[in-house]
């Protein structure tokens, strides 16, 4: 079946790096995102990764993916207070009509 | 560009009351999704609809209808809610499917006492 797993919550330092991890369980996936979801807010694109990609790198954002693993990560350089979000990982399914399935959110809080 | 609405943004409803959720997207996209959002869950998908005319069920369809009859808009109906409705109601859109980036909408929080 479908399944997206991610820790519920991190928290970290001002200036430190974040990591943020995920686990996935169907193999036929073709892209998996990241999606930051602040306060009273809706869902803001991060980044996505196509699943035949190992990385990718956006500014302060690193995507890993090890896809014999199942395993997403997603790092956030420099982590800033105005970083503090719920991150939320979601995968495609292929051929099933552009269906998202999202993991449980981690809530990054970064302390000053 | 408004890219993708939602009406209302709050909602306070009565078990057994029906409404309907608005959404609608600006950017010609043929995709368009429903998804609710509950603590400790993440979002799952109610309905989905891959262009005009056309509408399948998600992961969570029970209590719910949809319909498409533009491209622009796709709009959610709760026929009899009930107080497991009670959630926040996020709708989607992206071009024309999986390998498209999906937008989502500032959604609607709804409450069914």
């Amino acid at each position: 079946g479908e399944d997206v797993e991610q820790s519920l919550f991190l928290s970290v330092r001002e200036g430190d790096s974040s990591v943020i991890n995920c686990t996935y369980t169907d193999s036929s996936s073709t892209y998996l995102y990241w999606y930051k979801q602040e306060p009273g807010a809706g869902l803001q694109l991060l980044t996505y990764i196509f699943s035949n990609m190992d990385m990718k790198q956006d500014q302060r954002l690193t995507v890993l993916l090890n896809k014999k693993d199942k395993h997403l990560s997603l790092r956030i350089a420099d982590t800033q207070t105005g970083d503090s979000a719920i991150y939320f990982c979601a995968e495609s399914i292929r051929n099933q009509g552009g269906k998202l399935i999202f993991g449980q959110g981690t809530e990054l809080s970064v302390k000053p | 560009n408004a890219g993708v609405t939602q009406t209302p943004k709050f909602q306070v409803l009565k078990t057994g009351q029906s409404m309907t959720l608005q959404c609608a997207q600006d950017m010609n996209h043929e995709y368009m999704s429903w998804y609710r959002q509950d603590p400790g869950m993440g979002l799952r998908l109610i309905h989905y609809s891959v262009g005009a005319g056309i509408t399948d069920q998600g992961e969570v369809p029970n209590g719910y209808n949809v319909s498409r009859s533009t491209t622009e808009d796709f709009p959610l109906r709760l026929l009899s809610a009930a107080p497991s409705q009670t959630s926040v109601y996020f709708c989607a859109s992206s071009l024309t499917g999986y390998t498209d980036t999906q937008y989502f909408g500032p959604g609607t929080r709804l409450t069914v006492l």
